[in-house]
């Protein structure tokens, strides 16, 4: 049984950029959240696909997007890049079926 | 607004000896709570949850108590070992499902000297 992956697991971009992360869920897992974690602070949820369709979305502003495959991984997209966005992205799996959360690594995005 | 309050940045601790790691929270809407463990450059691990028709959990080494009226839980770990030293993050959630958003509290850093 494999886990949560993540790619890259660090990344550097200028402000004003977009940028791609990837998330490939646990195997039997349909479900994929994201998480933003910055310096000092808790995870703070972006939003959940489920199903390929968004199932919720926390207080991030549109230029957070997101897409979930039919394989069920997952993409995380922010545009326009700010300084506040460099943070650890976490993105975690999880089954109706099975329950709990499992999480990836993580991808630690730093805007300069 | 913070929902999910863990206001002890850190906490030390004798190897053997109890640790009590104490979380807070304002949404009466919680009835699901958990508590992860972070090693650097790792994601959140779960270690042990509690209901809130509940209000104590074991698991091992691990216990946690839910006070409901108070809105307080904590875990409890004993006896504590160096391998324990992590941050650990207490979450919250207003219901069950296995896809249930989770709000998390700023974690406290355990240290477990030998």
């Amino acid at each position: 049984e494999t886990g949560v992956t993540q790619s890259p697991t660090h990344l550097i971009k200028t402000r004003g950029q977009q940028v791609t992360l990837r998330c490939s869920s646990q195997s039997g897992h349909n479900t994929v959240s994201w998480y933003q974690q910055a310096l000092g602070q808790g995870p703070q949820f972006i939003f959940q696909y489920y199903r390929e369709e968004e199932n919720g979305r926390g207080n991030f502003p549109p230029r957070f997007s997101g897409l979930q495959f039919p394989n069920y991984s997952s993409e995380l997209n922010v545009n326009a890049l700010e300084l506040d966005d460099s943070a650890l992205y976490l993105c975690a799996s999880s089954s109706p079926r099975v329950g709990g959360y499992t999480f990836g690594s993580g991808t630690r995005l730093t805007v300069v | 607004d913070q929902q999910v309050k863990q206001n002890s940045p850190s906490l030390s601790v004798q190897e053997g000896r109890i640790s009590i790691l104490n979380c807070d929270y304002t949404n009466s809407m919680f009835d699901y709570f958990l508590w992860y463990k972070k090693y650097p450059a790792e994601g959140p691990t779960f270690l042990i949850s509690i209901s809130s028709i509940k209000d104590k959990n074991e698991d091992g080494r691990f216990t946690v108590f839910l006070n409901k009226s108070a809105k307080h839980l904590s875990l409890h770990i004993v006896p504590s070992q160096p391998g324990d030293s992590a941050v650990y993050f207490c979450a919250a959630s207003a219901y069950t499902g296995a896809n249930s958003k989770l709000t998390f509290g700023k974690g406290i850093t355990l240290s477990v000297r030998p």
